[in-house]
């Protein structure tokens, strides 16, 4: 079967840097994506990951091991906005996306 | 950039009737969109892909009767929820993709619907 792991819940300190683990078994690959989701809204897009290594955008960050089935998405400087989920997916050999059950993130003062 | 608009956002409704729900791409065309459904704290769970012109393709386990979607063009979708019963309360949420299913292709969410049925 597909399966994708994260964490179901972290913590973090506000201005401090978090690293939130994917691992992920597909039939296939063809691209990992992260996505935040506030409480109640809707997911926005974050990241895509296809090649192996590291993606910078602004405080975020994302890292791509194909070979080991793994991911990571990296926030930096943490505000108190950052809390939400996020979500994990990974698009599979006939392009369906997987969704990881998403990692909520709970930033204290 | 891609916006999707879903409409309502929040519906309450008695158990036994019907509510739609409307799923628009705003400023581009979606040959196929895609219904999500999604319980308190968990993941999002597809329910059907909605493809312009033909039937939506559903996911197992998914009722196509209860759920009835429809794609007449290429920027609307729509999601009816038949006789809707308090199970049926959830956070449903369409997306879009400008570029169709494959490859880097990002999905835009519309808002989301939050249905609850009394």
């Amino acid at each position: 079967g597909q399966n994708i792991d994260q964490p179901t819940e972290m913590t973090a300190t506000e201005g401090a840097i978090v690293q939130i683990n994917c691992t992920y078994q597909t039939s296939g690959f063809n691209g990992l994506f992260w996505y935040q989701q506030h409480a109640g809204e809707a997911p926005t897009f974050l990241s895509y990951n296809v090649l192996d290594g590291l993606e910078e955008k602004g405080r975020f960050s994302s890292f791509l091991s194909r070979s080991k089935g793994y991911s990571y998405l990296l926030l930096k400087e943490l505000q108190m906005k950052d809390s939400a989920s996020y979500l994990c997916a990974v698009k599979d050999s006939n392009y369906q996306l997987i969704w990881g059950a998403g990692t909520k993130l709970i930033i204290k003062p | 950039g891609a916006v999707v608009s879903q409409h309502p956002s929040r519906v309450i409704c008695k158990s036994g009737t019907s509510v739609k729900i409307e799923c628009r791409s705003l400023d581009f065309q979606a040959t196929t969109m895609f219904w999500y459904r999604q319980f308190p704290k968990q993941s999002l769970m597809l329910m059907a892909t909605s493809n312009e012109g033909s039937k939506a393709t559903y996911e197992q386990g998914v009722e196509k009767d209860k759920f009835l979607i429809n794609h007449a063009s290429l920027t609307l979708s729509t999601l009816t929820v038949t006789s809707a019963h308090p199970e049926d309360s959830s956070f449903y949420i369409c997306s879009a993709s400008r570029g169709g299913i494959s490859g880097a292709n990002v999905l835009t969410f519309g808002a989301g619907s939050r249905l609850t049925v009394l």
